[in-house]
């Protein structure tokens, strides 16, 4: 199937506790970027990669990592859970066209920190 | 002020009315999304524009872009459209989506 795959839908983590959420797209899309929606606000960007071998910050980055090895995948690692990390994050690919962005998001992984 | 501000927040309106979601921003755009979450799921690009207006089923959103404003309609809305609308702009000449805070939109039957 095509499209963005996120892994895990749901996960809890104790303060402190490390992990990685993963992104696979098989669209061969150039652009992968992770956000994270909390209530009352926007999404927001954390970090992205134009492609691979190439990564920058977002709008809040602090607390997580990435790295783009290859084209088709994106994983986001939480060094140390905080309880501020609680949301749910979304990963999205895109594909340039004359320029015009074209979004494909995954379904989600809601975290919570306890 | 945001870059991209939606009206209303929240919706609430009976089955079978005419829906108008809007949206406004403030920076030069490549390109507008209107995007879809069902509670508990995923989104859904429901639109991409960067002129004019486009038409899917029930569903139209429009642009202007002078005006650096667009609007999503419903018409003959349904409960199952009960979900949230965000809408997205891509800046020109970067590929980072800002987003609006979404409106939740509740058809009752």
């Amino acid at each position: 199937n095509a499209g963005v795959t996120q892994t895990p839908k749901f996960q809890v983590l104790k303060t402190g506790q490390s992990m990685t959420l993963q992104c696979a797209q098989d669209m061969n899309h150039e652009y992968m970027s992770w956000y994270r929606q909390d209530p009352g606000m926007g999404l927001r960007l954390i970090h992205y990669s134009v492609g691979a071998g190439i990564t920058d910050q977002g709008e809040v980055p602090n607390g997580y990592n990435v790295s783009r090895s290859t084209t088709e995948d994106f994983p986001l690692r939480l060094l140390s859970a905080a309880p501020s990390q609680t949301s749910v994050y979304f990963c999205a690919s895109s594909y340039t066209l004359t320029g015009v962005p074209e979004a494909f998001f995954g379904q989600g992984t809601r975290l919570t920190v306890v | 002020k945001n870059e991209v501000e939606q009206s209303p927040q929240n919706l609430t309106a009976q089955e079978g009315e005419f829906i108008t979601i809007n949206c406004s921003y403030s920076v030069g755009i490549s390109a507008l999304h209107w995007l879809q979450q069902h509670p508990g799921g995923g989104i859904v690009s429901l639109f991409m524009l960067s002129s004019g207006k486009k038409k899917h089923g029930r569903l139209i959103a429009t642009i202007n872009i002078q005006e650096k404003h667009s609007s999503l309609h419903i018409t003959a809305s349904h409960p199952r459209d009960s979900a949230v609308y965000i809408c997205a702009v891509g800046r020109q000449g970067a590929q980072k989506l800002v987003f609006g805070q979404g409106t939740r939109l509740t058809i009752n039957p």
